[in-house]
């Protein structure tokens, strides 16, 4: 079974189209994180939700704006997309906080590419 | 603000041992991982460390010392499929659920 999916794995789109990512964890963890990968594979933190409460929210343009109707899911909405979104953004999951060692579980990725 | 260091890539012979560093400056570190990522593939968790010391786990091994600021990871026996990423990430500050990474240590692996 796939602890943390997301839909779809490769989009390729027009600039200022509007487009969504899905995530899903089957894993009950509280918390949920959105990352982005650039082409030099710098991983970065966008965002992260706790119980469906935002508790992070990195310097992102306000075009990306992330949604969790539950706490097993948190979707990634991205407006106007620019040349500069191109990346692979991973989605996470983890039980409660990073200092106490739990440990994100990475979905496989959604290669973002705009034309 | 948070600055992590470590070496963009690094080439080692199948069989033989290799030390990935890390230097990280953080205020209130309160952790440090490591993460494996083969190319195209989603990160995947290696190792944690919050006290001094060294931590094993099989071939792989993770050190930590607060006061320098410095992990390193050491991996034993190298294999072809140890050929990935290997990143290290800092956790700070009280009940944070943030990670901050290094730009990640590209390992080849070779015969």
């Amino acid at each position: 079974d796939t602890a943390v999916s997301q839909t779809p794995k490769y989009l390729v789109t027009q600039m200022g189209n509007d487009k969504s990512i899905k995530c899903e964890q089957n894993l009950g963890h509280d918390t949920m994180y959105w990352y982005k990968q650039d082409s030099k594979k710098f991983l970065k933190i966008m965002f992260s939700y706790n119980n469906k409460e935002l508790i992070i929210n990195e310097t992102v343009p306000n075009r990306f704006s992330p949604k969790s109707p539950d706490k097993a899911h948190l979707n990634l909405h991205i407006n106007s997309l620019e040349l500069g979104d191109s990346a692979v953004y991973f989605c996470a999951s983890s039980q409660g906080a990073g200092e106490a060692g739990n440990e994100q579980f990475f979905g496989p990725g959604t290669r973002l590419t705009v034309l | 603000g948070q600055n992590i260091d470590q070496p963009t890539e690094m080439t080692a012979t199948e069989g033989a041992i290799v030390q990935i560093n890390c230097t990280y400056q953080t205020s209130g570190f309160n952790g440090l991982f490591w993460y494996q990522q083969h190319a195209g593939e989603a990160p995947t968790f290696l190792s944690y460390n919050v006290l001094d010391g060294l931590e094993e786990k099989g071939r792989f091994s993770s050190f930590l010392s607060r006061s320098k600021g410095y992990s390193y990871l050491l991996l034993k026996e190298l294999q072809m499929k140890d050929s990935a990423s290997y990143l290290c990430a800092a956790i700070s500050g009280a009940g944070s659920y943030q990670l901050t990474f290094g730009k990640g240590t590209k390992l080849s692996v070779i015969p």
